[in-house]
């Protein structure tokens, strides 16, 4: 249980379009969502945190115009990185919380591999 | 603010020796510590985290609040176990409780 689908895996996007990444649970609903970014052999650096029906909340130094975070369900939180540029080719990542019987955790997507040529 | 420190970027041991991951964490609060573990081409997924002492996979962590560490510990490695190792850390306030990562430690078993 708790499954979290992130789509696409990869993608590649010229500079200056936008590029929307979906994650979705698929047999909960994740109240809270997490937005990560990681650098080729780096840790995961959390970008946003996305409450259903509210908005982000972005961490330091992240642009608000830039990742847009759209959370309007209780299994799909989105992120569109708008007029992207090659310095934001990265590993995206979704995690959702959850919790159960068995306690609370957390569960991640599989990533999307975004490159901007 | 809180942060986690894994000082091992690579880590390469021997099929059947012992094998410990280092973990330390600043936070002011109580924290609630947790290794996740991400095999090649797989996602991230829970190893096991320190409420539970639990023992997944033959590999315990025990938290040490006095050396506020949460080190990963294996008595005997398997080349399965090759893979890339984060501790992570959540704090209790706020409502969010989102989790801070460790900058990771590749783990490789040598047969």
């Amino acid at each position: 249980g708790a499954v979290v689908s992130q789509h696409p895996s990869r993608v590649i996007c010229k500079s200056g379009t936008s590029v929307k990444i979906e994650c979705r649970s698929l047999d909960f609903q994740a109240t809270t969502m997490f937005w990560y970014r990681q650098f080729p052999k780096q840790s995961l650096m959390l970008m946003a945190t996305s409450n259903e029906g509210s908005k982000a909340t972005y961490e330091q130094g992240v642009e608000k115009d830039k990742f847009l975070i759209n959370h309007a369900s209780l299994t799909l939180s989105t992120l569109t990185v708008t007029s992207a540029h090659p310095e934001d080719s990265s590993f995206y990542i979704c995690s959702a919380s959850f919790s159960g019987t068995g306690g609370y955790g957390y569960t991640f997507g599989s990533g999307t591999r975004l490159t901007v040529v | 603010a809180q942060r986690v420190t894994q000082p091992e970027k690579l880590l390469s041991v021997f099929k059947g020796a012992p094998v410990e991951l280092k973990c330390n964490y600043s936070y002011s609060g109580s924290p609630e510590l947790f290794w996740y573990v991400q095999y090649s081409r797989q996602r991230l997924q829970l190893l096991l985290r320190h409420i539970s002492r639990e023992s997944i996979k033959g590999f315990t962590a025990d938290l040490n609040k006095g050396e506020t560490s949460f080190h990963l510990k294996k008595p005997f490695a398997q080349e399965e176990d090759s893979a890339m190792y984060y501790c992570a850390l959540r704090i209790s306030s706020g409502s969010a409780r989102q989790l801070t990562f460790g900058s990771g430690t590749q783990l490789t078993v040598l047969p």
